[in-house]
């Protein structure tokens, strides 16, 4: 079956800063990618997705490329802000029903 | 208002017991979902269920028993528990069953003893 990895477990940048997170898959047939954030204590909150028939796709100060040749998606969040601290979770899920497979999370973590 | 409810928010059991975990959503969505999280496995997808038809079963256990009395309702009913089973499982929904943007529940927090 998928597995998704996701490359940073904790990621510390200061405010303003760009970050970036990783996440790579295994299953070729993965076409839907989306990314949740989890606040601490909280529960998920869909942030952004991309599918595979684009590379890149941007929400305000989020975007996602994908590498389809790679199996590898990223996520980029500009001018970070404290309230993006949080775990960030990545997801791949294939065609057809969804059974979303996910990475272990990263923490980020914004020094104000 | 909260869009999806789960209840309880917190649940202690004793092993061997059954315990079923309730969630409603108001978004009018097609779609609901469970998921589970603990320290083992920070997120797994449990279930998904579309119109009130069961969609895709990733739990090898027949010990978790996911019930829809109405399209907004998905409630998971959990047998026969063990200490493995503490988690957080949270009920999701999404307007289609393809999983696009899915809403969160604030979970349930079960702790098995």
């Amino acid at each position: 079956g998928e597995k998704v990895e996701q490359h940073e477990s904790t990621l510390s940048v200061r405010e303003g800063d760009s970050a970036v997170i990783n996440c790579t898959y295994t299953d070729t047939a993965s076409s839907y990618f989306p990314w949740y954030k989890q606040e601490a204590g909280k529960s998920l909150h869909f942030v952004i997705d991309i599918r595979s028939n684009v590379d890149r796709k941007q929400s305000q100060r989020l975007t996602v490329l994908l590498d389809k040749k790679a199996k590898r998606f990223s996520l980029h969040i500009t001018a970070t802000q404290p309230e993006d601290s949080a775990i960030y979770f990545c997801a791949g899920a294939s065609g057809g029903n969804y059974k979303p497979t996910f990475g272990k999370g990263t923490s980020l973590v914004v020094h104000p | 208002d909260p869009k999806i409810i789960q209840k309880p928010k917190y649940l202690v059991a004793v092993t061997g017991s059954e315990k079923i975990l309730i969630c409603e959503q108001y978004l009018g969505h097609n779609a609901m979902y469970w998921y589970r999280q603990s320290a083992k496995k920070p997120l797994e997808f449990m279930f998904s269920y579309s119109y009130q038809k069961l969609m895709d079963n990733q739990t090898a256990s027949s010990r978790f028993q996911p019930q829809s009395s109405k399209k907004n309702h998905l409630d998971l009913q959990i047998t026969a528990l063990k200490p493995d089973d503490s988690a957080t499982y949270f009920c999701a929904s999404s307007q289609d069953d393809w999983g696009r943007e899915q809403y969160f529940g604030p979970g349930t927090r079960l702790t098995v003893l």
